[in-house]
């Protein structure tokens, strides 16, 4: 079946621009994730998505980033007034609940560059 | 989550079968070992996991230990496609923790 997919695939913007980026989960995974990899860097968890529960958002670095997801679909990760350091690959995965395997399937990302 | 050690590179010919280890010593009893990988400029990808048992799938075996403080990932027959980063997670039994990983094990498969 179709996995997670991302868009834009890359996005180039100026410093001070909003962007939107998008992920569609696996069809049926009740759980979703968004992270950021720096280059070179490891996994930074942004935030998670369970169901109908509240987000974790714990992982935001600023008032700047906020994230939405409409039932248990579509995930949209905004990040306002952007500024250098948020350059970056943006990771969504998706995973089923608890009860099943809890492995994290990934999107191929979003490979964000502000200017 | 259990804290995990690898070697930061491992090198394997085509063909082979790369056996990449994984210490995790300080594992607790509900915690899963999971592999994942992240091939150059894609997103990490899911391999296997396990609590106690080996494991076997499509893409890779998993050999537990009985003491479950270390654990083996086996690519029976590499390829250069399998060239990436790989890393050993420990997670606990709810498999919905958000996902931190280590500095991995770079392996490169060699014609």
């Amino acid at each position: 079946g179709a996995g997670v997919s991302q868009s834009p695939s890359n996005k180039v913007t100026e410093k001070g621009k909003d962007v939107e980026l998008r992920c569609d989960p696996i069809s049926g995974h009740t759980a979703l994730y968004w992270y950021r990899q720096r280059l070179g860097q490891g996994l930074e968890f942004l935030i998670y998505f369970q169901g109908n529960s509240a987000p974790d958002k714990s992982g935001l670095p600023s008032d700047r980033f906020s994230a939405e997801r409409t039932g248990e679909s579509v995930s949209t990760l905004t990040i306002q007034r952007t500024q250098q350091e948020d350059s970056a690959v943006y990771l969504c995965a998706s995973s089923f609940s608890s009860g099943g395997s809890g492995a994290q399937y990934f999107g191929p990302g979003t490979r964000l560059l502000v200017l | 989550d259990a804290k995990t050690t690898q070697p930061p590179s491992m090198d394997c010919a085509e063909g082979r079968a790369a056996n990449l280890p994984c210490n995790h010593s300080t594992i607790s009893g509900n915690e899963y070992v999971y592999w994942y990988r992240q091939i150059h400029s894609q997103g990490p990808q899911y391999i296997i996991h396990g609590l106690k048992n080996n494991e076997t799938n499509e893409m890779a075996s998993l050999i537990i230990t009985e003491d479950r403080k270390s654990s083996t990932l086996i690519l029976p027959h590499a390829t250069l496609r399998d060239t990436a980063v790989y890393y050993c997670i420990g997670l606990r039994g709810s498999t919905l923790g958000r996902l931190y990983f280590g500095r991995g094990t770079q392996l490169t498969v060699w014609p």
